[in-house]
């Protein structure tokens, strides 16, 4: 099946700073998604792309649709305590979503 | 008006029992999911209903069976669970099948089930 390679597969950051993330394929998509998951709760949707090249921010989160089509990365600027947990990747073609295997991300205080 | 509802949300019970999760959503979504999350956190796709037909049937043992009775519920039964069947188990659903924005999937709360 299609793998999508997503790093850093975990990050300790200090509260404050900037964080970027990252998703990787073999092979081209027309959709992007990033998910956030808080522990104890069900993945939520944060930023939808689709089109190459697009870049769609959401507060302090910004992500892009790589021209190539085949990646995307996410940043999340001035990181909070609340920025805590897992946050996916997502990419279809023509098939239902595939999911990278999650970015779990630790901010110290 | 919570979007995409499961119940329970907590299920421990005892290798060999049978048990259902339920799931319900709002959305007037065509297409419903189940996912499988273990321990690692992957999430793993294991069925997909588009207007109540099976689509997506991913390696799954036949002990577990998804039934649609409607478009807007997609129920989960497992028989005689096995210790490895212990994860937390998400519901999820969307527009559409592929591509766009009809294939936003939004997730219920999950249920984490203990087999013991």
């Amino acid at each position: 099946g299609q793998q999508l390679n997503q790093s850093p597969q975990s990050m300790f950051i200090q509260e404050g700073e900037d964080v970027s993330m990252n998703c990787t394929s073999s092979s081209i998509f027309n959709t992007w998604l990033w998910y956030k998951q808080d522990p104890g709760e069900g993945p939520v949707l944060l930023i939808a792309l689709y089109k190459a090249g697009e870049l769609t921010s959401n507060g302090r989160l910004t992500a892009q649709f790589g021209i190539t089509r085949k990646d995307s990365f996410l940043n999340i600027s001035a990181s909070i305590p609340s920025d805590v947990g897992i946050y996916f990747c997502a990419t279809t073609g023509n098939t239902p979503l595939v999911f990278g295997k999650g970015t779990r991300l630790s901010v110290i205080a | 008006d919570t979007a995409v509802s499961q119940t329970p949300k907590y299920l421990v019970t005892q290798m060999g029992n049978d048990k259902s999760i339920k799931c319900e959503q709002n959305l007037g979504h065509d297409t419903m999911y189940w996912y499988k999350q273990d321990s690692k956190k992957f999430l793993k796709i294991m069925f997909s209903y588009n207007n109540k037909e099976l689509i997506i049937n991913e390696t799954v043992p036949n002990r577990f069976s998804p039934k649609s009775p409607d478009k807007a519920h997609l129920n989960l039964h497992i028989n005689s669970l096995e210790l490895g069947d212990s994860a937390v188990y998400f519901c999820a659903s969307s527009l559409g099948l592929a591509g766009g924005p009809q294939s936003r999937q939004f997730f219920g709360p999950g249920t984490r089930l203990t087999v013991l």
